[in-house]
């Protein structure tokens, strides 16, 4: 059974950068099939798509977090990576990292997520 | 971007209720919609993808409707463990997209 795990500071001063990994277990991250994403979640809010990475290292963001969002994989350890810089109040959230079904482009699996709070 | 809106944005309803879920995209999407279902505290779960297709695992009390613009989530007879907030997201075009959600609450 696939499964996916975040982790990564839980609190984050203000202009610093959050930086988490997900780790995929039970298969492989390097599926033609498959992207990794991240994807948040403001609490009591709904869900943003953060951007996603195939394993050859090809990434898509969402433009409006575009410039200060960074994706990366590590085949080898069978893990990909957010960093988001610059953060504010605004970039408090449960950050989850997922797989993405290539075409029909759905998230069938989802880690547990993990909350990050910015603040001083 | 395309936007996602769904209604209502809460319900109430008893157990074995059929319950229907609405989502409007901007523009035509064809079948690239799908639904999650996000229980307290958890992460969401895939129920239906392109539209209509359930998800393995998923009880066939779900089901879902489209093409185009405007697309159905139905729950043919609600059950306790239904409780949970509902989310569409388009899957046509970056940037991926959800709606704003629907929380379903049992009476």
């Amino acid at each position: 059974q696939l499964q996916l795990q975040e982790s990564g500071p839980g609190l984050v001063k203000p202009s610093e950068t959050l930086s988490l990994t997900c780790t995929v277990s039970g298969g492989s991250i390097s599926s033609s099939s498959y992207y990794w994403g991240w994807i948040r979640q403001p609490p009591g809010k709904g869900l943003e798509w953060i951007g996603s990475i195939y394993y050859s290292g090809s990434t898509y963001y969402n433009s409006s977090l575009k410039s200060r969002v960074t994706i990366s994989v590590d085949t080898s350890k069978n893990q990909f990576s957010l960093k988001l810089s610059s953060v504010t109040a605004a970039d408090t959230a449960v950050y989850y990292c997922a797989r993405r079904k290539s075409g029909d482009n759905y998230f069938d699996y989802w880690g547990q997520g993990t909350l990050v709070t910015v603040s001083s | 971007d395309i936007q996602m809106t769904q209604s209502p944005s809460s319900l109430s309803a008893s157990v074995g209720d059929r319950v229907t879920i609405t989502c409007r995209a901007s523009q035509s999407i064809s079948s690239y919609l799908n639904w999650y279902q996000q229980k307290p505290g958890k992460a969401p779960k895939l129920l239906i993808y392109a539209a209509s297709s359930l998800q393995s695992g998923v009880p066939s009390r779900f089901s879902g409707s489209g093409p185009g613009t405007d697309f159905t989530l139905t729950i043919s007879s609600l059950q306790p463990e239904d409780l949970a907030t509902y989310y569409c997201q388009q899957s046509y075009s970056t940037p991926w997209t959800f709606g704003q959600g629907t929380k379903v609450e049992i009476k």
